[in-house]
């Protein structure tokens, strides 16, 4: 059950686009449809993002999007605003029953 | 509206027990898989446990393996997480978390109870 591997630290301008990138394995990622990206502030739990790669929970921006190719996952986040800078985490399903999550990245909007 | 409020946490010495509990509201209970998660100070969130809707299957990381005991009472809409033989490297804010679906994201979180394990 090792760590998903992500980026320690991204960070760009506000307007700009960046992308998180998770890399698991073929028993994760690779195996299932199953990934998704938490936003995490300061002090406060975990807020849901991205469900099942792509999917938007309600009243999520569409500035968020997310994709995947064989085991890597990734999270676009386009027009950054300020109120984006906080820790992501990716996380996926895997094929012992059990969840993973990736280490987290925290997003720096300069 | 989905609320979810953990209960239990606090200060325990090495080797000792803890339980959570996880109350739930705004949802059908008895539906959805449950979860702890944690997430020890400044560090990354780590999936603990998971049990099915109907309780009978529970699953574990293999950091807390035989010393940690997920369940629920779908009758009082309550989540449980029993922890024995604590080691300082549980020390963490623990989650409790609704599941989408089996094998799906994490919807729902409530607001973490802190556990410390220190003498």
């Amino acid at each position: 059950q090792s760590a998903l591997t992500q980026p320690a630290s991204v960070s760009g301008s506000p307007g700009q686009s960046i992308t998180i990138s998770c890399t698991g394995t073929s028993s994760d990622i690779g195996d299932y449809n199953s990934v998704s990206w938490y936003q995490q502030h300061p002090g406060k739990a975990p807020k849901l993002m991205i469900y099942d790669v792509r999917n938007r929970p309600s009243g999520i921006s569409n500035r968020f999007s997310g994709s995947k190719s064989g085991n890597t996952a990734s999270l676009t986040i386009s027009g950054l605003q300020a109120e984006d800078e906080a820790d992501y985490y990716c996380s996926s399903y895997t094929n012992f029953n059990t969840w993973v999550f990736g280490g987290g990245t925290k997003l720096t909007v300069l | 509206e989905v609320q979810l409020l953990e209960s239990g946490g606090g200060l325990v010495q090495p080797g000792g027990s803890l339980r959570l509990s996880c109350g739930a509201s705004g949802f059908t209970f008895s539906n959805y898989a449950m979860n702890w998660v944690r997430q020890a100070p400044g560090k990354g969130l780590e999936w603990v446990s998971v049990i099915r809707g109907g309780g009978s299957y529970t699953y574990y990381a293999d950091s807390v393996k035989g010393r940690f005991t997920i369940s629920r009472d779908n009758a009082k809409d309550t989540l449980y997480l029993q922890m024995n033989s604590l080691r300082a490297d549980d020390t963490a804010i623990y989650y409790c978390a609704k599941t989408t679906q089996w094998r799906g994201a994490f919807d729902y979180w409530g607001q973490g109870a802190l556990v410390t394990v220190s003498s």
